[in-house]
């Protein structure tokens, strides 16, 4: 039963396509992430939402947004599409607010932008 | 803005020897740090969290240690395997629901 799971596991796009990556978590959790992993490895925070709510909007381009219809979920959705947009996403969950506490994360969604 | 640094990008030992990776980070000390694993294809795995006022923490194999008069955290793995191979990062909280990650170190245990 995966805690946190997140789909597509790969995409691959052209330039320019508009996108989404879906993520579930079902441990009951408060606080839900989207992560950026890029080439050189660096895991970078990109959103995080409580109860539905945007908590955190790192400087991120406008054409990625968030969706959480429920604390249970949380999707990306990306506009317009550019190569360096490539990279791998992960979506994580934590228990609570106001204290981020241990994350547990998804598998990843490996995005390349051709 | 809060910056990390790991020791190196990658560590290479021998089985049955102590690893040790170091984490540093600049501006204010966080009210906790976290130790991740990560393996390729996967994502990351929790494995310690230490707060400021502890100064060690131990899990089986592992121990942490953190000194916020340095700046440093320590993670050793002792009685190092094969099978400990991976990427390990270290995390601190720059804000409410916000956890800022380093770069990592690979490690790699030589049978």
């Amino acid at each position: 039963d995966t805690a946190v799971s997140q789909t597509p596991k790969y995409l691959v796009t052209q330039m320019g396509n508009d996108k989404s990556i879906k993520c579930e978590q079902n441990l009951g959790h408060d606080t839900m992430y989207w992560y950026k992993q890029d080439s050189k490895k660096f895991l970078k925070i990109m959103f995080s939402y409580n109860n539905k709510e945007l908590i955190i909007n790192e400087t991120v381009p406008n054409r990625f947004s968030p969706k959480s219809p429920d604390k249970a979920h949380l999707n990306l959705h990306i506009n317009s599409l550019e190569l360096g947009d490539s990279a791998v996403y992960f979506c994580a969950s934590s228990a609570g607010s106001g204290n981020t506490g241990e994350l547990f994360f998804g598998e990843g969604s490996r995005l390349t932008v051709l | 803005s809060q910056k990390i640094e790991q020791n190196s990008e990658a560590l290479n030992i021998q089985e049955g020897k102590t690893a040790t990776l170091t984490c540093n980070y600049t501006n204010y000390s966080p009210a906790y740090l976290q130790w991740y694993r990560q393996d390729p294809g996967r994502g990351p795995v929790f494995l310690l969290l230490i707060r400021e006022n502890e100064k060690e923490k131990r899990k089986e194999r592992l121990k942490v240690t953190f000194d916020t008069t340095l700046k440093q955290s320590l993670f050793h793995i002792t009685a190092s395997q094969p099978a400990d191979s991976a990427t390990y990062l270290c995390a601190l909280e720059t804000g409410a629901n916000n956890l800022f990650f380093g770069t990592g170190t690979r490690l790699t245990v030589i049978p």
